[in-house]
């Protein structure tokens, strides 16, 4: 069985600083793998996503995540955090030949960030 | 193009009332899944149906049902409502499983008393 864990549910980084998201993930067959982000009172937005090709996956605003299968971990970063980052994300596991798309997710981190 | 609509986006139900969320897409998506969202459990699958005319429970089915309506549409019913159904609910669409992500619509936040 497939499944996700977030550690961190609450992360808090001064603007500017660097943003470190954890995940890792359990999977019996090659996972594909995603990270959304969910504003105040919003749907999820895809941030990026692990499709089997490069290992270094870069998103929108600055985000970027490395897959790495040694430490089934794909942690999610950004060099220098922005007030806007504000938001809870989410890390999501599927099967990669699924034909359901199914998705498990994390928990969830909150990222909190200080002027 | 709208993406994923959901309504209503606010409910209050009381308890042992019924009521059907809706769900549209205009992507010509395959698949369509409901979700729950409530603090500290990240999404649960409710319900969730990979083509037009299939549907399968998902993690957490009890007290649901869905409808595939046609290709657009995917509801979610509930036929007693129940406190611990208070929630923020999710419709997602996918147009295939494998490379491609879930679009998610807005949400419909449900409040049971």
């Amino acid at each position: 069985a497939q499944s996700v864990t977030q550690l961190g549910s609450h992360v808090s980084v001064s603007e500017g600083a660097l943003v470190l998201l954890r995940c890792n993930y359990s999977s019996s067959v090659p996972p594909y793998l995603f990270w959304y982000v969910q504003y105040p009172n919003q749907g999820l937005q895809l941030l990026l996503k692990y499709t089997s090709a490069a290992t270094l996956v870069k998103g929108i605003n600055g985000f970027e995540a490395e897959f790495k299968k040694s430490e089934t971990s794909f942690h999610l970063t950004k060099p220098s955090a922005h007030m806007s980052d504000a938001a809870e994300y989410f890390c999501a596991v599927t099967h990669g030949s699924s034909n359901t798309g199914k998705l498990i997710f994390g928990q969830g981190t909150t990222l909190q960030v200080k002027p | 193009n709208a993406g994923v609509t959901q309504t209503p986006k606010f409910q209050v139900l009381k308890t042992g009332q019924s009521m059907t969320l809706q769900c549209a897409q205009d992507m010509n998506h395959n698949s369509m899944y409901w979700y729950r969202q409530d603090p500290g459990m990240g999404l649960r699958l409710i319900y969730y149906s990979a083509s037009e005319g299939t549907t399968d429970k998902g993690e957490v089915p009890n007290g649901y049902n869905v409808s595939r309506l046609n290709k657009r549409e995917f509801s979610l019913r509930l036929e007693s409502a129940a406190p611990s159904q208070t929630s923020v609910y999710f419709c997602a669409s996918l147009l295939q499983g494998g490379v491609y992500e879930q679009y998610f619509g807005p949400g419909t936040r449900l409040t049971v008393t």
